[in-house]
């Protein structure tokens, strides 16, 4: 497709199970972002890739989170021991260019821990 | 370390009045600055953006922005509001200073409101 795709649309888990969240960027573009989105709350950063490599991780909350990208275009964020407080909508975004481009966001991933 | 701040949760504008969204920033450097749009149910959507240049950022949809190097900010202007501009706006700023990372800081979001 024409933009940024990210599966699924909707996700429900129990607190502690694992989940997985996909996102497939716009063809050639080499950077790619995982934000997270909270209720009333701007996007808040959580990983970057430029190619396959992950060349900042920092806004990873703690080691329960991990993302991959191992051909340098989809990728998966995966959380494990799901917990509550990480119910909220997770954001790819993509861009040409990294640093001064624009991101090109997906309709993200609604994540609910119950 | 860089961070934006947006001071108003909601603005309320008639139609074809103008509007703006206030947007302040600190950075180390000097900024990149990026304005996004977010329709319900909608993923984010870039705006417009001020890297170098010119202080006045024409973007999409008939919006633009000023960038104040001394008032640290960048407001987000439209000359004559339409109801289809009610949405979710957000104002990301990255610090252009080596090492400081390629990530976007965003601020908490403003709700623009435009009535007939």
């Amino acid at each position: 497709g024409a933009g940024v795709s990210q599966t699924p649309s909707n996700k429900v888990t129990e607190k502690g199970k694992y989940v997985e969240l996909r996102c497939d960027p716009i063809s050639g573009h080499t950077a790619l972002y995982w934000y997270r989105q909270s209720l009333g709350q701007g996007p808040e950063f959580l990983i970057y890739f430029q190619g396959t490599g992950a060349a900042d991780d920092s806004g990873l909350p703690n080691d329960r989170f991990f993302a991959v990208r191992p051909e340098g275009s989809v990728s998966t964020l995966k959380i494990q021991r799901t917990e509550r407080g990480d119910s909220a909508v997770y954001l790819c975004a993509s861009s040409l260019i990294a640093g001064t481009g624009e991101l090109f966001f997906g309709e993200g991933s609604r994540l609910t821990v119950l | 370390a860089q961070s934006v701040a947006q001071p108003e949760d909601q603005v309320n504008v008639a139609e074809g009045n103008p509007l703006t969204v206030k947007c302040t920033y600190s950075v180390s450097g000097n900024p990149y600055l990026f304005w996004y749009v977010q329709y319900p149910n909608r993923g984010l959507q870039f705006l417009l953006k001020y890297i170098t240049g010119d202080n006045l950022v024409k973007g999409s949809y008939g919006f633009e922005a000023e960038f104040n190097k001394s008032q640290t900010s960048f407001h987000l202007k439209k000359p004559s509001a339409l109801v289809s501009d009610s949405a979710l706006y957000f104002c990301a700023v990255r610090d252009s200073v080596p090492n400081s990372g390629y990530a976007l800081n965003f601020g908490k979001g403003t709700s623009l409101l435009v009535t007939p």
